[in-house]
């Protein structure tokens, strides 16, 4: 079994500031990661995803994150926020071996205030 | 297609309604998924089509819930006798192969109202 823990639903930056949106992952084997990003009335999108090698992944936007096995960790980052990335994340983990069967944590929506 | 299309975009229905929505994967795509995400809420795993093959219906609420994928492709996701517990986003996502290393492709959802 796996699940998915986001801490925060509403997380609020300033323009330019750090973006750092939580995430703590349970699973019995080694896990599969992702992050997506839903904007309003639209489908989620993959920012990012970690599967096996370097622990630390690159995404779309200019987004990060890191897998922290020691911490049941895969924190999403960016160094500075643009308004363009208000929205709302959605941490999730998939385990590896059988099929795609994806838990979604509960999102986090952020808020950038100019 | 170019993106995984669902209809209709918007649906409300009377309690005790039957509906209809429709998701169409993107071509090619073996893997279907269907979830169901409440108000603030992340999206909940509702049942899995590898082709035409209903491989896990586990998340379905109840028997009201029921999907099909009959050629493979299009996949119609059936509420039976619509309840107010039942409003919500119904996203539907697809991928190449199902393998749980690759990324899902979502549609924009159906948002499902019951009064």
């Amino acid at each position: 079994a796996q699940s998915v823990t986001q801490l925060g639903s509403h997380v609020s930056v300033s323009e330019g500031a750090l973006v750092l949106l939580r995430c703590n992952y349970s699973s019995s084997v080694p896990p599969y990661l992702f992050w997506y990003v839903q904007y309003p009335n639209q489908g989620l999108q993959l920012l990012l995803k970690y599967t096996t090698g370097a622990t630390l992944v690159k995404g779309i936007n200019g987004f990060e994150a890191e897998f922290k096995k020691s911490e049941t960790s895969f924190h999403l980052t960016k160094p500075s926020a643009h308004m363009s990335d208000a929205a709302e994340y959605f941490c999730s983990v998939t385990l590896s071996g059988g099929y795609q069967k994806v838990t979604f944590g509960t999102g986090t929506k952020l808020q950038v205030i100019p | 297609g170019a993106g995984v299309s669902q209809s209709p975009r918007y649906k409300v229905a009377k309690r005790g309604q039957d509906v209809a929505l429709r998701c169409d994967p993107i071509s090619g795509h073996v893997s279907l998924f269907w979830y169901q995400q409440a108000l603030g809420q992340g999206p909940e795993f509702l049942t899995y089509f590898q082709n035409e093959a209903q491989l896990d219906k586990s998340g379905l609420p109840s028997d009201r819930f029921f999907a099909e994928r009959p050629e493979g492709s299009v996949s119609t996701l059936k509420i039976q006798r619509t309840q107010q517990e039942d409003s919500a986003v119904y996203l539907c996502a697809s991928s190449l192969l199902g393998e749980g290393n690759e990324k899902l492709f979502f549609g924009s959802g159906t948002q499902l109202s019951v009064l």
